[in-house]
């Protein structure tokens, strides 16, 4: 398995704009995580899907976040308007329950 | 509200010594934590989980501990090297499936 593939690796973007980040899980996980990390704030969960099915989205910082995961193989995170406090790596990991999480290679997001 | 600590000073050592990091939580103890390095550029890749039962694991170079009394996960790299030199993040289940994670420790290693 290639392991967790995100796609784009760099964004830049206006402020305002749309963003739409990708991540293919590994093949077989059932647990798929958002993650951004800032120095300020480290590393943030922001929605994870159990099954394709969102469990907690409690981390999501606002409406112009949301995350869809259409099916096991893939999933999207997007923002909507974009602000340049949203620059951040937002990285997906995939795991099995209560084991270990598997990160991409994150996308580095700056809205300028 | 849960809260995890890691000592966000960086922690220089000298190659061939054992550098101890720390992650202290708050309240509940959770089901489970993990270790994970970090190096620049890359996500976080996992190297240790220790379970709420247990006091101690390792692998290799690595030790950790996880105390419940004191809330506390030491982690251990003995002999250390300069190729350790990383960010060391912990990261904590507490029984609701999903991994909250540690500002992260970075530990730098001189020759």
């Amino acid at each position: 398995d290639a392991g967790v593939i995100q796609s784009p690796r760099h964004e830049v973007t206006e402020m305002g704009q749309e963003v739409t980040l990708r991540c293919k899980p590994i093949s077989g996980h059932n647990s798929l995580f958002w993650y951004r990390q800032t120095m300020m704030r480290g590393l943030e969960l922001l929605i994870y899907f159990n099954n394709n099915v969102p469990i907690d989205d409690s981390g999501m910082p606002e409406d112009r976040f949301s995350a869809k995961m259409p099916n096991a193989s893939f999933s999207t995170l997007k923002i909507q308007p974009s602000e340049p406090r949203d620059s951040a790596v937002y990285f997906c990991a995939s795991s099995n329950l209560d084991t270990e999480a598997f990160f991409g290679q994150g996308t580095r997001l700056t809205v300028v | 509200s849960q809260k995890i600590e890691q000592n966000s000073e960086a922690l220089n050592i000298q190659e061939g010594k054992t550098a101890t990091l720390t992650c202290n939580y708050t309240n509940y103890s959770p089901a489970y934590l993990q270790w994970y390095r970090q190096d620049p550029g890359r996500g976080p890749v996992f190297l240790l989980l220790i379970r709420e039962n247990e006091k101690e694991k390792r692998k290799e170079r690595l030790k950790v501990t996880f105390d419940t009394t004191l809330k506390q996960s030491l982690f251990h790299i003995t002999a250390s090297q300069p190729a350790d030199s990383a960010t060391y993040l912990c990261a904590l289940d507490f029984n609701t499936d999903k991994l909250i994670f540690g500002t992260g420790t970075r530990l730098q290693v001189f020759p």
